[in-house]
């Protein structure tokens, strides 16, 4: 079974500072990494993906990896109110039979307070 | 593109019924999922499909069917409707191969009473 864990939160913090959700993941083997942001009641949809080691930006969002620590972070920087939503991290099988699979943490509540 | 479009939105079943839940998608992808989400949790994949004619059980199959006889249509079929299968269900694509983004539908909310 290959595990997701994510900070459980919730996590708070004000207008204009930098959220930090971070998840680590069981599967060394594992290539592709993926946030998806999830309003209440509404369906996940993607805002990062990271393959390899490093940064990655794109806007007001960084996407860390670090395969040698099997973890995963999103920094979202000048936090706003409208990034209020449930983060999940996925990690895909990129191998044998699962894959293509995704495999998702529990996510992670962000509140950003004005 | 519509993308993923999913019905219906929301249904009541009362246990021991059955229902399908529908899935198509118009991206042409050959993969396709279906998951469950309950309050505060993860997803949960229930069943894959990596092309027309062939599916495989996820991580909670159980009370759950489901068939591909096209690569548009993905239906999940619900036998004998139990309380633990309130949830939210949502079905996804992705084109084939490892490292491509799913592409989720709006869901559906199943309460089962």
């Amino acid at each position: 079974q290959k595990e997701v864990e994510q900070n459980s939160g919730p996590l708070s913090v004000p207008e204009g500072a930098i959220a930090s959700l971070n998840c680590t993941y069981s599967d060394r083997g594992s290539q592709s990494f993926f946030w998806y942001r999830q309003y209440s009641g509404k369906s996940p949809e993607l805002i990062m993906f990271i393959y390899s080691n490093g940064d990655k930006e794109d806007g007001r969002f960084t996407a860390q990896l670090n395969k040698a620590s099997q973890y995963v972070s999103l920094l979202i920087r000048d936090s706003q109110p409208s990034d209020s939503a449930t983060y999940l991290c996925a990690v895909s099988s990129d191998r044998g039979s699962t894959l293509g699979r995704l495999y998702f943490g529990r996510g992670t509540q962000l509140t950003v307070w004005p | 593109n519509a993308g993923v479009t999913q019905t219906p939105k929301f249904r009541i079943l009362k246990i021991g019924q059955s229902m399908t839940l529908q899935c198509t998608q118009d991206m042409n992808h050959n993969y396709m999922y279906w998951y469950r989400q309950d309050p505060g949790m993860g997803l949960k994949l229930i069943y894959y499909s990596v092309g027309a004619g062939i599916t495989d059980k996820g991580e909670v199959p159980n009370g759950y069917n489901v068939s591909r006889s096209t690569t548009e249509d993905f239906p999940l079929r619900l036998e004998l409707a139990a309380p633990s299968q309130t949830s939210v269900y949502f079905c996804a694509s992705n084109r084939q191969g490892p490292g491509e983004t799913q592409y989720f539908g709006p869901g559906t909310r199943l309460l089962v009473l």
